[in-house]
């Protein structure tokens, strides 16, 4: 069974302070979706990683993929408080030969200004 | 707006009475997705479809649970004699290739 789990589960910081979430598991993934949740909202995608050791850079967030395509982190700088929200990770099982998608338990941050 | 719509948003129900949800997806993505999501988790895998076939359903879906994609675009999702223990939120997403677009989902309290 594809697990992904994230850490940490809670985040409080002040303005300005950077942060890094992870998401991990001892399963390979094709690829890899970065999502924020605002409360009572859908999931809204920020980014996909396809290839091991891949960077992608959004603004102030940055995504790695690890090279073994099981675990990716994203760091944000100088947090604002509207980067507060529910984080969540989430792989897809194209390697085991379907289109399903398993989520990451999902990390809430809360910046304060 | 051609984004992923789910109707009702909103679905307030008593315990053992059925109820439908509605997903219209982005019209050229093949693939749809249920998810259910409870407070403070990550979303769930319910089923999925490709076109109209539904591909995959996990175990946690019980015989309550139905989904239907009759022509390959828009889907519903059924359960019936609702229990308390089905409140939350049922989300829809559908992609094309890797990524997902998600619907605002609808928020189910049974009371």
């Amino acid at each position: 069974t594809q697990l992904l789990e994230q850490s940490p589960q809670f985040l409080s910081i002040q303005e300005g302070e950077n942060l890094t979430v992870y998401c991990n598991s001892s399963s390979v993934f094709s690829s890899l979706q970065w999502y924020r949740q605002e409360p009572g909202e859908g999931p809204v995608l920020l980014v996909t990683v396809v290839t091991g050791g891949e960077v992608k850079k959004l603004k102030r967030l940055t995504f790695q993929f690890g090279d073994a395509r099981k675990d990716s982190s994203l760091h944000i700088t100088a947090a604002q408080t509207g980067d507060t929200g529910l984080y969540l990770c989430a792989g897809d099982g194209e390697t085991s030969g379907t289109y399903k998608y398993i989520f990451g338990t999902g990390t809430r941050l809360k910046v304060l200004a | 707006d051609t984004g992923v719509s789910q109707d009702p948003r909103h679905k307030i129900t008593k315990r053992g009475q059925n109820v439908t949800f509605r997903c219209d997806p982005i019209s050229e993505h093949n693939r749809l997705y249920w998810y259910r999501q409870t407070l403070g988790q990550g979303p769930e895998f319910l089923t999925y479809f490709q076109n109209e076939a539904q591909l995959e359903k996990s175990r946690l879906l019980s015989d309550r649970f139905s989904a239907e994609r009759p022509k390959g675009s828009f889907s519903t999702l059924e359960i019936q004699r609702t229990e308390q223990g089905d409140s939350a939120m049922y989300l829809c997403a559908s992609s094309a290739k890797r990524e997902q677009f998600f619907g605002p989902g609808t928020r189910l309290t049974v009371l």
